[in-house]
Order: C-alpha cells, then sequence, then structure tokens
C-alpha cells in the first residue's frame, strides 16, 4: 500500500526557514517523480514544485524559485522541501504526492494529508 | 507561464444530474491534463490523466475530453459522494492547477 507522510510543519516568522519531510512507502520509490502542492486556508491547489526519480531534476514555481529548494533521499525513500525567507502568503498546507512516472512532473496519484505551515510574527 | 481556467467555478445540481466542467489552457498543452476531486480536509484524489484516461478504481461514470487547450471532465448520474471541488492540472511545462469548480447541492 503507498503512503506518503509529511512532518516539519509548524508556525515560523516572516524571514524565517523551515524543512518538510515526506516519508514514502509502499513502492519503489526512486522509479517516480514527486510533487509538492500547497493550500492556502480556504483557497485552491498550488503546484510548487517537482523532482525526478533520479533527483537529477528539479522545476518551482515563480512563487517560490529562489526560496524553495527540492530533495530527495532514494537510499531512504524521503522527499524534502526546505523553505527559506518565508513570507505570510506561504501559510498553507503542504502535500507531498507521488507522480505516475519518472519524469519532472505528472499527474499525482498518490498524495499524503498534508502538513501546516503558518508564516506569522 | 501557463495558466489554467475553469468554469463554472460553482455549480448547483441534483443527484442524477449529468455535470460538465470545463477547464481552459492558456497556451496548447497536448493532452497533458489531469482531473482531481477534492472534499474538505482531504488530500486531492486524481480522476483523470492525460485527459482522458480514467485512473484505476474511479467510477466510469466520470470521463474526461479535449485536447489542446480546450478541456471538459462529465460527470455522468450524478451521485451523493460526488458532490466537491474539481480542479484541473497541466503538467505539460512544469505544472498548474486551475481554480477549481464546487460541485454543489441544488
Amino acid at each position: 500500500e503507498v503512503q506518503l507522510l509529511e512532518s516539519g510543519g509548524g508556525l515560523v516568522q516572516p524571514g524565517g526557514s523551515l524543512k518538510l519531510s515526506c516519508a514514502a512507502s509502499g513502492f519503489t520509490f526512486s522509479s517516480y517523480s514527486m510533487s509538492w502542492v500547497r493550500q492556502a486556508p480556504g483557497k485552491g491547489l498550488e503546484w510548487v514544485s517537482g523532482i525526478s526519480g533520479s533527483g537529477g531534476l528539479t522545476s518551482y514555481a515563480d512563487s517560490v524559485k529562489g526560496r524553495f529548494s527540492t530533495s530527495r533521499d532514494n537510499s531512504k525513500n524521503m522527499l524534502f522541501l526546505e523553505m527559506n525567507n518565508l513570507r505570510a502568503e506561504d501559510t498553507a498546507k503542504y502535500f507531498c504526492a507521488k507522480d505516475g512516472g519518472p519524469l519532472l512532473v505528472g499527474a499525482s496519484n498518490y498524495w499524503g494529508q498534508g502538513t501546516l505551515v503558518a508564516v506569522s510574527s | 507561464d501557463i495558466q489554467l481556467t475553469q468554469s463554472p467555478s460553482t455549480l448547483s445540481a441534483s443527484v442524477g444530474d449529468t455535470v460538465i466542467i470545463s477547464c481552459r489552457a492558456s497556451q496548447n498543452i497536448g493532452t497533458w491534463l489531469a482531473w482531481y476531486q477534492q472534499k474538505p480536509g482531504k488530500a486531492p484524489k486524481l480522476l483523470i490523466y492525460k485527459a482522458s484516461g480514467l485512473e484505476s478504481g474511479v467510477p466510469s461514470r466520470f470521463s474526461g475530453s479535449g485536447s489542446g487547450t480546450e478541456f471538459s471532465l462529465t460527470i455522468s448520474s450524478l451521485q451523493p459522494d460526488d458532490f466537491a471541488t474539481y480542479y484541473c492540472q497541466q503538467y505539460n511545462s512544469y505544472s498548474s492547477f486551475g481554480g477549481g469548480t464546487k460541485v454543489e447541492i441544488k
């Protein structure tokens, strides 16, 4: 059974940093690209970042480019999102998602339950 | 960046109705489009991939069509479990989501 479990969310001050983790199980982790998607309270979905199965390719939404960094440790079946210079508008629930193949971005067929990030002073 | 525009933003329907949700892309994305269903407090669920591919386990009353810039999701014979918010997503150039369509009970 595919499982994705996010952790690392919390309250952080504007300008601060936070690192989210996603523990994956139930599938061959290195064979699939992974995505981070966020949802601000009461708002729609926003794609944040994607990473290829090998970890060699990454992509980011313009809203986070230069501030967020996605990485993965295929030996430990872990996905990470390092977030720097956080802003109030980054407040959201962050989901990790498994894509349908190894390419950089794809349709996400499994999702975690999300971790909440609140940016406030 | 590719923008996706969904319409309508809200749709009122009754059990048994057929509903159609539209998604328009700001540029040609081929068939690199997915549809998701999301219920309050839950993660999104993939319904359709590559514009018309039915994800495993998804009821056949859900169908997708379109290519290029115009796409649609059709739900035939709406069931009580289908009242939710639906999103389209393009993955032709990086990725982006539409603004969502809430299907509510009439």
